[in-house]
């Protein structure tokens, strides 16, 4: 069964720190998605990043960093600098991939709510 | 990215009618829809998913009977909750897929549903 593990219920940090979002996931797929979306209060689910299962690359996109072991099965988001906008809910989420690439439903977890206090 | 547009933003409604809400695929279309639904302060967690032109699959634990889903084009489908409780409160959220497009399920804004 797949399932999305994210230790972390809460977090709290200063502005301008640094802080990192732990996802855990468990699948027997051998081809698979992961997901990190940002739930702000309003509520809307903000995508920010996929990555395949075959692409362990770690990726940064300007303040955002992820990093992407399948040896631990971890998925690991960083924020660098942090805002008080980076304040919202982070959803760390797995598919199963579907044949012809598109992803099949979405196994969230359990979210981790990160307050950053100016 | 595709955009998803989910209709209305909130409701309010009274002990024992239903609601209907919409989500819709403005610029592409939506071969699949997947509906899910947030608690407060909770996980999504998937209802349904709903292929165009076939019955939704639910799952388990889902009624079926009082979570209507409705997938008659490839631009909408409709989630309608029939003699809603204040139990059935809650976020509710759908997301939409295209063979077309890249792999993302992109969301729409979600309903905030409040039965009094």
């Amino acid at each position: 069964a797949q399932k999305v593990t994210q230790a972390q219920t809460e977090i709290s940090v200063v502005e301008k720190e640094d802080v990192t979002l732990d996802c855990v996931y468990e699948t027997r797929d051998t081809t698979y998605y992961l997901f990190w979306y940002k739930q702000p209060p309003s509520g809307e689910l903000v995508f920010l990043i996929r990555r395949n299962s075959f692409d362990e690359q770690n990726e940064i996109s300007g303040r955002y960093s992820w990093n992407f072991q399948k040896s631990t099965s971890s998925f690991n988001f960083t924020i660098t600098a942090s805002q008080v906008v980076d304040s919202a809910v982070y959803f760390c989420a797995l598919s199963e991939a579907y044949y012809g690439g598109a992803t099949n439903k979405l196994i969230f977890g359990t979210g981790t709510l990160l307050a950053v206090q100016p | 990215g595709a955009v998803v547009s989910q209709h209305p933003s909130w409701v309010i409604c009274k002990s024992g009618t239903s609601v209907k809400i919409e989500c819709r695929s403005l610029d592409f279309q939506a071969t699949t829809m997947f509906w899910y639904r947030q608690f407060p302060k909770q996980s999504l967690m998937l209802m349904a998913t709903s292929n165009e032109g076939s019955k939704a699959t639910y799952e388990q634990g889902v009624e079926k009977d009082k979570f209507l889903i409705n997938h008659a084009s490839l631009t909408l489908s409709t989630l309608t909750v029939t003699s809603a409780h204040p139990e059935d409160s809650s976020f509710y959220i759908c997301s939409a897929r295209s063979w077309g497009l890249s792999t993302e399920a992109f969301f729409g804004q979600g309903t905030r549903l409040t039965v009094v």
